[in-house]
């Protein structure tokens, strides 16, 4: 079975600050056509799921271009360049090839 | 733009059926680009996926949960259901429903390209 494995599995962060988070999956997101299938959500407190990343870099719209997702195959990052206070909560990577799966998730918060 | 609302009862007693419905408004299910899905969230969990169906009525189901779920578009196009049977405490979750962008490839594999949006979620607990 395919794991999806985050880490930090916590993350605190000055305001204005860069964060990062890990995720690799046991499996290859790399798919014959070219493309990545990973995923990066984020859940804030009482909130549903908001697509941030989709095919492992490319931004869901209205995303800041603060946010940044690479990576290939079975290794890959969600980049937020400059930390602010609107990105408190639980951020999830999710593999969108054959067998949907998440991360455990990454819960951010501001020091 | 596209709203989707989960509804249905909040609480179900074990070894029964959690059965709920999510609502499209302001879109339309029948588009070939799109699959419709179902996720949970137990309280202080991570998120599982659980199934996904096309307009068509093609589904793909979590492997985990496969002999338990079914997932449905009703024939107004105007909703689709879950059920899920033989429901035990663990089952206790946030449930939403959400568009997927994505198709299945050549081998019938899903390839998707991001959920969004989802419902607001809804809670169901499994109890007697």
């Amino acid at each position: 079975d395919n794991v999806m494995t985050q880490s930090p599995l916590s993350l605190p962060v000055t305001p204005g600050e860069p964060a990062s988070i890990s995720c690799r999956s046991t499996q290859s997101l790399l798919h014959s056509n070219g493309f990545n299938y990973l995923e990066w959500y984020l859940v804030k407190p009482g909130q549903s799921p908001q697509l941030l990343i989709y095919l492992g870099s490319i931004r869901a719209s209205g995303v800041p271009d603060r946010f940044i997702g690479y990576g290939s195959g079975t290794d890959f990052s969600l980049k937020i360049s400059r930390v602010e206070a609107d990105d408190v909560g639980v951020y999830y990577c999710m593999r969108a090839l054959q067998t949907i799966t998440f991360g455990q998730g990454t819960r951010l918060e501001i020091k | 733009q596209l709203q989707l609302q989960e509804s249905g009862p909040g609480l179900v007693k074990p070894s029964e059926t959690l059965s709920l419905s999510c609502t499209v408004s302001r879109g339309s299910i029948s588009s070939s680009s799109y699959y419709w899905a179902w996720f949970r969230q137990p309280p202080g969990k991570g998120l599982e996926w659980i199934g996904s169906i096309h307009y068509s009525g093609s589904t793909y189901f979590n492997p985990s949960l496969k002999s338990r779920v079914t997932i449905a578009v009703d024939t107004s196009k105007t909703h689709f259901s879950l059920n899920l049977t033989s429901v035990t405490a663990s089952d206790t979750a946030v449930y939403y429903c959400a568009r997927l962008s994505g198709a299945l490839d050549d081998d019938g594999i899903w390839i998707g390209a991001g959920s969004k949006p989802w419902g607001q979620g809804t809670l169901v607990t499994v109890s007697s």
